[in-house]
């Protein structure tokens, strides 16, 4: 297994731009979901899926859009790249959507830049 | 949800155990203990989590105290790749949502 990969690893993009991160797993995973880091505030959740064809917001949810049309695949938005965008994003699988007994396997991380 | 306390900082001499405590004093009695850690700038990797009985796996040992209210990761035999910050969480969030502290630097010297 892969587990969990993300792509591209590095991205520059200027203000304005729109682009998608990808998120891809193969462990057959029902939730998935997008977190960025900045430094000092820890990560934090942008959105979420508990399955195919459901997604919803997380804590940070403004200027990015999620889809989530087959159990593999999780790709992250950007509408239209600002500054305060520049962050690492990660990318996150768990067998299902319970907090109980289901621990979140990460990817890799994409860095992005937005100047 | 429960919070967290770590200490910010810890070392750890090369072969020797590492002991991360934790205290999540607010924890309820559904909510799990995880314990996640991130080297360098890589994404977080789990290593273990528990509700209420010790734990252990081919990583680490999870020790939980019997009022839940505190937790310890043992690292039995710390190497240099062992290096990280290493996050103690408490979750019940029904969005399955992660929430990671400032979590343990630990350095583990030769």
């Amino acid at each position: 297994n892969a587990g969990v990969t993300q792509t591209p690893k590095f991205q520059v993009l200027k203000t304005g731009q729109s682009m998608t991160l990808q998120c891809a797993q193969d462990m057959n995973h029902e939730y998935m979901s997008w977190y960025r880091q900045d430094p000092g505030m820890g990560l934090r959740l942008i959105h979420y899926s508990v399955g195919a064809g459901i997604t919803d917001q997380g804590e940070v949810p403004n200027g990015y859009n999620v889809s989530r049309s087959t159990t593999e695949d999780f790709p992250l938005r950007l509408l239209s790249a600002a500054p305060s965008q520049t962050s690492v994003y990660f990318c996150a699988s768990s067998r299902d959507g319970s907090p109980y007994n289901s621990p979140l396997h990460f990817g890799n991380g994409t860095r992005l830049t937005v100047t | 949800d429960a919070k967290t306390t770590q200490p910010p900082s810890m070392d750890c001499a090369e072969g020797r155990a590492a002991n991360l405590p934790c205290n999540h004093s607010t924890i309820s009695g559904n909510e799990y203990v995880y314990w996640y850690r991130q080297i360098h700038s890589q994404g977080p990797q789990y290593i273990i989590h528990g509700l209420k009985n010790n734990e252990t796996n081919e990583m680490a040992s999870l020790i939980i105290t019997e009022d839940r209210k505190s937790s310890t990761l043992i690292l039995p035999h710390a190497t240099l790749r062992d290096t990280a910050v290493y996050y103690c969480i408490v979750r019940v969030a029904r969005n399955n949502d992660m929430r990671f502290g400032a979590g343990t630097r630990l350095t583990v010297k030769p």
